[in-house]
Order: structure tokens, then sequence, then C-alpha cells
């Protein structure tokens, strides 16, 4: 697509719920990223994918963060048992692989957890 | 590892008036830095980038940056501001290799009074 897509853009899931995120990237782009922005904060790096290489999940904050791409297409994260820390904004970028070039960012999904 | 501050939490400007947010970073080489906006409810826009080369970036919507390799410093400028850039501004620095990840700032919110 000509954009990075995100849905839901808004999600409120009750305390011990699972959830799942999908990212669709730029047709082409060969790496995708999460990121978390929690409120009053930067931008967290959660994990990186690129191509078919094993993902870089140094990012993730906790074993209930869990996330799948599938070669090169849509991408899901999934966050089991949510607690009230994990409400914030899931931003999602993909880009051409080639350094920075095409970084490109989602809107973001808002998760607020009740 | 990586880091960077925005000094500035909130910044007001009259309309009109020049505008220049902080940024400073803490890289063991040459960094990848990157300003970006995000207005309510968006993603993140790229201002404008520095990899290498011209110290003085120009980039959209009027703004320009300067990288200042002494002082570990990438200050965005704009020489007259206006309404519409009332949003929230992010400094980010990419490491070289290691799947380009972003770093980035806690963000200045930026308010322009009429």
């Amino acid at each position: 697509g000509a954009g990075v897509s995100q849905s839901p853009s808004n999600k409120v899931t009750e305390k011990g719920k699972d959830v799942e995120l999908r990212c669709d990237p730029i047709s082409g782009h060969t790496a995708l990223y999460w990121y978390r922005q929690r409120l009053g904060q930067g931008l967290e790096f959660l994990i990186y994918f690129q191509g078919n290489s094993a993902p870089d999940k140094s990012g993730l904050p906790s074993d209930r963060f869990s996330a799948e791409r599938t070669g090169e297409s849509v991408s899901t994260l999934t966050i089991q048992r949510t607690q009230q820390e994990d409400s914030a904004v899931y931003l999602c970028a993909s880009s051409s692989g080639q350094g920075f070039y095409g970084y490109t960012f989602g809107s973001g999904t808002r998760l607020t957890v009740v | 590892a990586q880091s960077v501050t925005q000094p500035d939490i909130h910044i007001t400007v009259s309309e009109g008036a020049s505008l220049e947010l902080r940024c400073n970073y803490s890289y063991g080489a040459t960094p990848y830095l990157f300003w970006y906006v995000q207005s309510p409810g968006q993603g993140l826009q790229l201002l404008l980038k520095y990899f290498s080369g011209d110290t003085l970036v120009q980039g959209i919507k009027g703004f320009e940056a300067e990288f200042k390799r002494s002082q570990s410093s990438f200050n965005l400028r704009k020489p007259s501001v206006h309404w519409s850039d009332a949003a929230e501004y992010f400094c980010a620095v990419g490491s070289r290799g290691g799947g380009n990840k972003l770093t980035f700032g806690t963000g200045t919110q930026l308010k322009v009074e009429l």
C-alpha cells in the first residue's frame, strides 16, 4: 500500500485479556519495526524484523509480548494477559532495509487497558 | 548505549516568532540524526535527517537543523512559526548497523500563541 497501515486504531481491553495489533507495511519494504509510546514518553523500540532473518526481540519488555511476521508481509504484535502499564500507543514502521531510507511510521494503535 | 535528551518538555512561542528546539545525543560514532513531528492522533512525520556531509540540514515545512559534533547537538530551528506548527517534536538517533533501530528523546510539546 501507499503507507504503513495499522489496525485497530483504538483498542480498549480489560486487564488480563490478550490483544493482537496488526501492521501492514509498505509493499516491498523488507524491514518492519514495532515501537511503544507511553504517555509523556518518547518511543521505545520493541522488535525488528528483516526479511527472513531471526527477529531482534531485544526491546520486548516481558514474555507477555510477542510478534510474528510472515516473510515481508503483515505483522502482528500480541500482548498476553494485559496489564494497565501496557496502555500506550503502539507504532509500527517499515523501511526498505537499506539503512534508514524510506523509514515510514504508521498512525499507531492506541491501547487502553482498564 | 545511545541516548537522546530533549531538555525542554514544553515550549510556547508566538506566531511569527523564531523557534529553536534543543536536542543532545550520546553515540559512540557519527550518528544518524532525525527530527519527527507528531500532531494529535497522527503518526510520526519526518521533518529532516542528517546522515553525513553538510551539517546544516533543510527539511520540510521550513524547518532546518544543525549538527554540531563538538556539542553533540542537533537543534531544530524555524525562523517564523505558524499556528499549524503546534505539535510534539521528537529528536532521534539511529544506530549504524544492528537493525537501524531509532532511539528517541522524550519529546518537546510546542504551543503556538496567536
